[in-house]
C-alpha cells in the first residue's frame, strides 16, 4: 500500500482533458513539493512536473500540475494517443519511514 | 548529453549479494544527490535509498535498512548499491536517478534500469 494515493486507472478520448489525483498527508504533500513522472510501456520513468507545477524543458504545456493542502493533481489537456502511460506522483516525506514516497501509479488509457 | 547507465543486475539466490553500479556522464556528478528507485514486476515505483553529494548523508526505505548500502565515488562519477541478504521481494528493475542539490529535490534524470532477480 503506497503512502500517496492515486486512482489505479483513468481514461479519456483524444482531445479531452483528464486529471489524475494524488492524496497524501501533512508530512509529505502538505509540507513538500510534489513531482509527477510518466512511464511509457517498457521504459524508464520521465520527469513530467517538478515543484508542484513546473514543467521541465521539452514537456508540452498540455501537462500541468497543481497542489492544494495535502493533495495534488496532474492535468492533461488535448489528450493524445501517445499520452497512454503510467503516471506517478512523488513527494519528500518528513516522517521517519523514508524520505521519498511514491503514489501507486495511475494507468491512463486513451480510448 | 546527461546520461545514467546502470549495470550489475542478474540472477541471485535468496540470501545472496549483488552490487549495482551506475555510471554518470554529461553533468557534474559531485553536485547532485543521487537515488536508487526500484520497480517490482507489474508494480509501481519504490524509492530505495539516496545519498548526499559528499556521501555524508544517506537515507534508506525501511525494508532495506541493514541489508543495502548506497555509496558513491565522485572521482569515477559512479553510484553504487551493495545489496546483501537478498530476498525474493527484492526482485525488481533498479533505476539510478539524479536528484537536485538538496535532499528534497526530486529525481529529474533516470537511467534505463538493471534487473535483479532473486530466486533459487
Amino acid at each position: 500500500q503506497s503512502v500517496l494515493t492515486q486512482p489505479p486507472s483513468a481514461s479519456g478520448t483524444p482531445g479531452q482533458r483528464v486529471t489524475i489525483s494524488c492524496s497524501g498527508s501533512s508530512s509529505n504533500i502538505g509540507s513538500n513539493y510534489v513531482y509527477w513522472y510518466q512511464q511509457l510501456p517498457g521504459t524508464a520513468p520521465k520527469l513530467l512536473i517538478y515543484r508542484n507545477n513546473q514543467r521541465p524543458s521539452g514537456v508540452p504545456d498540455r501537462f500541468s500540475g497543481s497542489k492544494s493542502g495535502t493533495s495534488a493533481s496532474l492535468a492533461i489537456s488535448g489528450l493524445r494517443s501517445e499520452d497512454e502511460a503510467d503516471y506517478y506522483c512523488a513527494a519528500w516525506d518528513d516522517s521517519l519511514s523514508g524520505p521519498w514516497v511514491f503514489g501507486g501509479g495511475t494507468k491512463l488509457t486513451v480510448l | 548529453e546527461v546520461q545514467l547507465v546502470e549495470s550489475g543486475g542478474g540472477l541471485v539466490q535468496p540470501g545472496g549479494s549483488l552490487r549495482l553500479s551506475c555510471a554518470a556522464s554529461g553533468f557534474t556528478f559531485s553536485s547532485y544527490w543521487m537515488s536508487w528507485v526500484r520497480q517490482a514486476p507489474g508494480k509501481g515505483l519504490e524509492w530505495v535509498a539516496n545519498i548526499k553529494q559528499d556521501g555524508s548523508e544517506k537515507y534508506y526505505v525501511d525494508s532495506v535498512k541493514g541489508r543495502f548500502t548506497i555509496s558513491r565515488d565522485n572521482a569515477k562519477n559512479s553510484l553504487y548499491l551493495q545489496m546483501n541478504s537478498l530476498r525474493a521481494e527484492d526482485t525488481a528493475v533498479y533505476y539510478c536517478a539524479r536528484s537536485g542539490s538538496s535532499s528534497w529535490d526530486g529525481m529529474d534524470v533516470w537511467g534505463q534500469g538493471t534487473t535483479v532477480t532473486v530466486s533459487s
